[in-house]
């Protein structure tokens, strides 16, 4: 079956810019978190998604904000990117929300800001 | 601050050797997971631990869930090359929160 599938898979945008990231979800899985991960602060927690409901926000500034559609896809967007928003952008589907339920990631986007 | 301590952050043996890492925390765990993640892909699930205690096995792979659901290990026995990556632990309650992981090498 195919697995998450994130899309575009490198970009590179300049400061000030904004940005739309695409992840589509193993059919039938309704739930799509993302994540930010940089060298030095690792996997950090953006937002998961359940249902088109956002159940949950880690700690990031209001540029960074995202969506879910009927059909489960997700997407994320960054307004006025600065260098520092700079990483890989992975998103994880899985069946149900908040559980021991395995998380199936993809290959991520690779963010560049210049 | 990372609300899951993952050690050593590095790690560099020869092949055919034991290692174990480790994932701490302050904070009591539904379950736990590790995964493994490679250059330029996404992590990859290893497995998911529920019950305080519990032990289970993966091949040469070992992972431990604490008593208390605070803390995990994993050991891996005859390391070789195609172990090496980035180990990341997970632990989840209303989400899933990620150590800063162990990067692994292993040298034939």
């Amino acid at each position: 079956k195919a697995g998450v599938t994130q899309t575009p898979r490198y970009l590179i945008k300049t400061r000030g810019q904004q940005v739309t990231l695409s992840c589509s979800p193993i059919s039938g899985h309704r739930s799509v978190s993302w994540y930010q991960q940089t060298p030095g602060q690792g996997l950090q927690f953006l937002f998961e998604y359940f249902s088109e409901t956002q159940r949950n926000k880690g700690n990031f500034p209001g540029r960074f904000s995202g969506r879910q559609f009927s059909n489960s896809r997700s997407e994320m967007n960054v307004s006025t990117l600065e260098l520092g928003d700079s990483a890989l952008y992975l998103c994880a589907s899985s069946k149900r929300t908040g559980g021991d339920y395995g998380y199936t990631f993809g290959s991520g986007t690779r963010l560049t800001v210049v | 601050t990372q609300l899951l301590e993952q050690s050593p952050q590095f790690l560099s043996i020869q092949e055919g050797e034991n290692l174990t890492v480790y994932c701490n925390s302050s904070s009591v765990f539904s379950s736990l997971q590790w995964y493994r993640q490679e250059p330029g892909e996404g992590p990859v699930l290893l497995v998911t631990v529920v019950t305080g205690g519990e032990v289970k096995k993966l091949k040469r792979l070992t992972f431990q869930f604490g008593d208390a659901r605070k803390d995990s290990s994993l050991h891996i026995t005859a390391a070789q090359p195609g172990d090496t990556g980035l180990y990341l632990c997970a632990g989840i309650n209303n989400d899933m929160r990620f150590g800063a992981g162990t990067r692994l090498t292993v040298k034939p």
